[in-house]
């Protein structure tokens, strides 16, 4: 089962505009983190923000943020006041577990979004 | 700082054959992971390690099998190549504790064609 669901393939968004990225995930553990990587074109991964399962306010890092609605099992990235270096693949990843579960440590991701900043 | 290092970066295989892709990290990290990533898949972890000695099966294990003998170092086999097995893999690691917050620093990936 898809543990990572992102449903946007591709988006295209303005150069200083806004984007939200959807992630929706699945777990039944009470005790996991949500993280968002880019890869540009160029191949590497790059981390942009973590959000724990515990954390109550939304992680933000720079321009991005994370709009975590925890019941809805939601970790939506957004981008704010794109550039034209935002075009890339963004991917959402989750580790689930405690250590006392089969599954701790693992760390899966979704199929991405890409997205591309027009002028 | 070399962080996550895989070699080789690029390798073209005949069906059948066998290697070995070599994943290297200097950062002390517990975790250990390999995904391969096709277009439209994102990354699918293959096999992953919590530590030194350990291993588990991923999302996509067939065909692959690894090792963890040293903590710095986690192997990916491929014991008899498949052109479904055509795809960028990378590796990636990260630390572990209490906290959740560890990310995974990933590897350069290396190209895998089997023809």
């Amino acid at each position: 089962a898809q543990k990572i669901t992102q449903t946007q393939p591709g988006m295209f968004v303005q150069e200083k505009e806004a984007v939200t990225l959807d992630c929706t995930y699945d777990t039944s553990d009470q005790s996991y983190g949500l993280f968002w990587y880019k890869q540009p074109s160029s191949g590497e991964m790059i981390f942009l923000i973590y959000q724990g399962s515990y954390d109550e306010q939304n992680a933000t890092e720079g321009r991005y943020s994370l709009n975590f609605q925890k019941a809805r099992k939601s970790a939506n990235l957004v981008i704010s006041a794109s550039q034209l270096g935002d075009s890339a693949m963004y991917f959402c990843a989750m580790r689930e577990g405690r250590e006392t579960t089969d599954s701790w440590g693992k760390l899966q991701f979704g199929a991405g979004t890409q997205v591309v900043v027009t002028p | 700082n070399a962080g996550v290092t895989q070699t080789p970066k690029f390798r073209v295989l005949k069906t059948g054959q066998s290697m070995t892709l070599l994943c290297a990290q200097d950062m002390n990290h517990e975790y250990m992971y390999w995904y391969r990533q096709d277009p439209g898949m994102g990354l699918r972890l293959i096999h992953y390690s919590v530590g030194e000695g350990t291993t588990a099966k991923g999302e996509v294990p067939d065909g692959y099998n690894v090792s963890r003998l040293k903590k710095q170092n986690f192997l990916l086999g491929l014991e008899s190549a498949a052109p479904s097995q055509t795809s960028v893999y990378f590796c990636a690691s990260s630390r572990t504790g209490g906290s959740m917050n560890t990310e995974a620093f990933f590897g350069q990936g290396t190209r895998l064609t089997v023809v």
